[in-house]
């Protein structure tokens, strides 16, 4: 069981490229959700799905796109990256019952120059 | 939506003391409310949780508090330890299957 994975764990980009951070989970959760961490701002909520094919909108979604083909996968996609999207990003999925708990992933360090 | 309020953002106490870390949501349908507690270069983790029908729970040397009519919730640490230093954060959501909003965090420092 390994919980959430995310790959890759430390990424540099250009500004204007585009990439996807990876999120899988083997928990069989239906709730998924992609936070970004920067410093004392917490954990920001990007985008969060409730199961395959339902997708929606956190605090802070814009120039980031996901989409949810199965339970298992939930892929987040910066569409032309800019320097305020250097963050550390956590892809977290949480438990049906309570305590509801989510379980974080190793998180992916981004930097764009 | 839901907003959430954290307070103090740095604390710093001797071993042996007790931290308080106060939040407080903006959404009255909010009726679940957990702490996680992230330390340095690590995924932050679930250290306790209090759902609305509850006023305290405790679980050994952490307590919280939730005064719903305020809407103010606290994490309370006592006999504080050197391993209690990390940031931990407060959260409010509505049900499982809703999204869970952050607070800021609050960097805990304990001095041996």
């Amino acid at each position: 069981n390994a919980g959430v994975t995310q790959t890759p764990k430390f990424q540099v980009l250009k500004t204007g490229q585009s990439m996807t951070l990876q999120c899988a989970q083997d928990m069989n959760h239906e709730y998924m959700s992609w936070y970004r961490q920067d410093p004392g701002m917490g954990l920001r909520l990007i985008h969060y799905s409730v199961g395959a094919g339902i997708t929606d909108q956190g605090e802070v979604p814009n120039g980031y796109n996901v989409s949810r083909s199965t339970t298992e996968d939930f892929p987040l996609r910066l569409l032309s990256a800019a320097p305020s999207q250097t963050s550390v990003y956590f892809c977290a999925s949480t438990k049906p019952e309570a305590p509801y708990e989510q379980y974080f992933g190793p998180g992916t360090r981004l930097t764009v120059t | 939506g839901e907003n959430v309020e954290q307070h103090p953002s740095t604390l710093s106490v001797q071993e042996g003391d007790s931290a308080v870390i106060k939040c407080t949501y903006s959404d009255s349908a909010s009726n679940y409310f957990p702490w996680y507690k992230q330390e340095l270069g690590k995924r932050p983790q679930l250290i306790i949780d209090i759902r609305s029908n509850v006023g305290e729970k405790k679980d050994q040397r952490i307590a919280v508090t939730l005064n719903k009519t305020a809407k103010h919730f606290s994490l309370h640490i006592t006999e504080t330890q050197p391993e209690d230093s990390a940031v931990y954060f407060c959260a409010a959501m509505k049900t499982s299957y809703d999204k869970v909003i952050f607070g800021p965090g609050t960097s805990l420092s304990v001095i041996p």
